[in-house]
């Protein structure tokens, strides 16, 4: 069976740590989305990776795909109270679709 | 100007109720979906329109009907709705494989 793990499920930094969170695939992935979601304000697109060892930055997340195409990693530098929210990945299996299969969360804490 | 915007953005009803939510988007992207979130924050996907042509439809109760009048609106119609509906139901859209941008939701209860 297909299946997405998200790790840790809840994660609480102090106000300028760094952090990881973590999604592995059961299989190669054809496209790995990351979203950020605030309570009422939806799913925020933060970035989308397709090839094997690629690596996006936004400001200060950085999102990573290993060479398998099975891991995913989004590590943020110098947490602040604004990046606090639930982050999603979302893996695309198939390719074309949009059906998109998503882990079940990191719930982040920034402490000021 | 908001690119996939969704009406209501609460919904309280009584079981049995008939309801509809409202999805638009001004992407011009050509496919739009239906996700459901449930309590435990699982996000899934119910259906997926291309074209107005239903493409994807995940095993979701026959209660629940996609209507797209044109490919940049996609509406959720739910009928005789049932205490275990209640969820943050997102529209979403994309262009071909690429991106998919969503919603700020609409958040269902029934009551």
């Amino acid at each position: 069976s297909q299946e997405l793990e998200q790790s840790p499920q809840s994660l609480i930094v102090q106000e300028g740590k760094n952090l990881t969170i973590n999604c592995t695939s059961s299989k190669t992935l054809y496209g790995l989305y990351w979203y950020k979601q605030k309570y009422g304000e939806g799913l925020i697109f933060l970035m989308m990776l397709q090839k094997g060892g690629e690596e996006k930055s936004h400001e200060k997340i950085t999102a990573k795909l290993d060479e398998k195409k099975q891991q995913s990693s989004l590590h943020i530098t110098a947490s602040q109270p604004s990046h606090a929210g639930i982050y999603l990945c979302g893996a695309d299996w198939s390719g074309n679709t949009g059906k998109l299969i998503f882990g079940q969360g990191t719930t982040l804490q920034v402490k000021p | 100007d908001t690119a996939v915007s969704q009406t209501p953005k609460y919904l309280v009803t009584q079981m049995g109720n008939d309801k509809s939510i409202k999805c638009e988007q001004n992407l011009g992207h050509d496919t739009m979906y239906w996700y459901k979130q449930d309590s435990k924050k699982f996000l899934k996907i119910m259906f997926s329109y291309n074209n107005k042509e239903l493409i994807i439809n995940e095993t979701v109760p026959n209660r629940f009907s996609p209507k797209s009048p044109d490919k940049a609106h996609l509406n959720l119609h739910i009928n005789s709705l049932e205490l275990g509906d209640s969820a943050v139901y997102f529209c979403a859209s994309s262009q071909a494989g690429t991106t998919i941008f969503f919603g700020s939701g609409t958040q269902l209860s029934v009551l």
